[in-house]
């Protein structure tokens, strides 16, 4: 069955810290892969997503995610976290010829300033 | 705001009672789909339309839960008979798919449903 896996559910980090949140997935095909992200009290809104191309995208904020294939691996990354980053960050996948996200259980950042 | 809309934005129900919620997706987008989020976990696919069409629908989608799309523009989620385990939010997203692809998914706020 086609799942994503987030390792951390809870992450603390102060502020300027640098941030990696983990997400592996599982499906032997082609993928298209995405990180959201639901800010308090706000709808999820796309932070970056790979298709194609180089594995290394950038999205908004300062946030970039690698696509590392034989990992099945699809980590996000910022170098120095913001408290207005607190939020909750959900990494998704849609199969090449499918028409659904599959998402992960979602990982809690926050922010101390 | 040309973003996904939800209507109501929260739901409180008595158990047993029938509840309808409403999506208007962005005007130009062919596709919509329902999920469904629980608290602790990622959004749950629930069923999606290309047009009028409803293609897919999961296995979560018990058969008191019915979706409709008719003119493929906005489209309601119908619970009937609701139970304690429907609480939970409900998501709306649309997205545009052309020449064989497909663009990402963009979220509405929701519909929190309490049932008591």
């Amino acid at each position: 069955a086609q799942s994503v896996s987030q390792h951390n559910h809870h992450v603390i980090l102060s502020e300027a810290a640098s941030l990696e949140l983990g997400c592996n997935y599982s499906y032997g095909g082609t993928v298209n892969l995405f990180w959201y992200v639901q800010y308090p009290g706000q709808h999820l809104q796309l932070l970056l997503k790979y298709f194609s191309g180089d594995p290394l995208v950038k999205g908004i904020k300062g946030f970039e995610a690698e696509f590392i294939k034989s990992k099945f691996s699809f980590n996000l990354r910022k170098p120095s976290v913001q408290w207005s980053d607190t939020a909750e960050y959900f990494c998704a996948f849609i199969t090449g010829g499918g028409n659904k996200l599959t998402f992960g259980t979602g990982t809690q950042l926050k922010v101390e300033l | 705001d040309t973003g996904v809309s939800q209507d109501p934005r929260h739901k409180i129900t008595k158990r047993g009672q029938n509840v309808t919620f409403r999506c208007d997706p962005i005007s130009e987008h062919n596709r919509l789909y329902w999920y469904r989020q629980t608290l602790g976990q990622g959004p749950e696919f629930l069923t999606y339309f290309q047009n009028e069409a409803q293609l897919e629908k999961s296995r979560l989608l018990s058969d008191r839960f019915s979706a409709e799309r008719p003119k493929g523009s906005f489209s309601t989620l119908e619970i009937q008979r609701t139970e304690q385990g429907d609480s939970a939010m409900y998501l709306c997203a649309s997205s545009l798919e052309g020449s064989g692809r497909v663009t990402e998914a963009f979220f509405g706020q929701g519909t929190r449903l309490t049932v008591v």
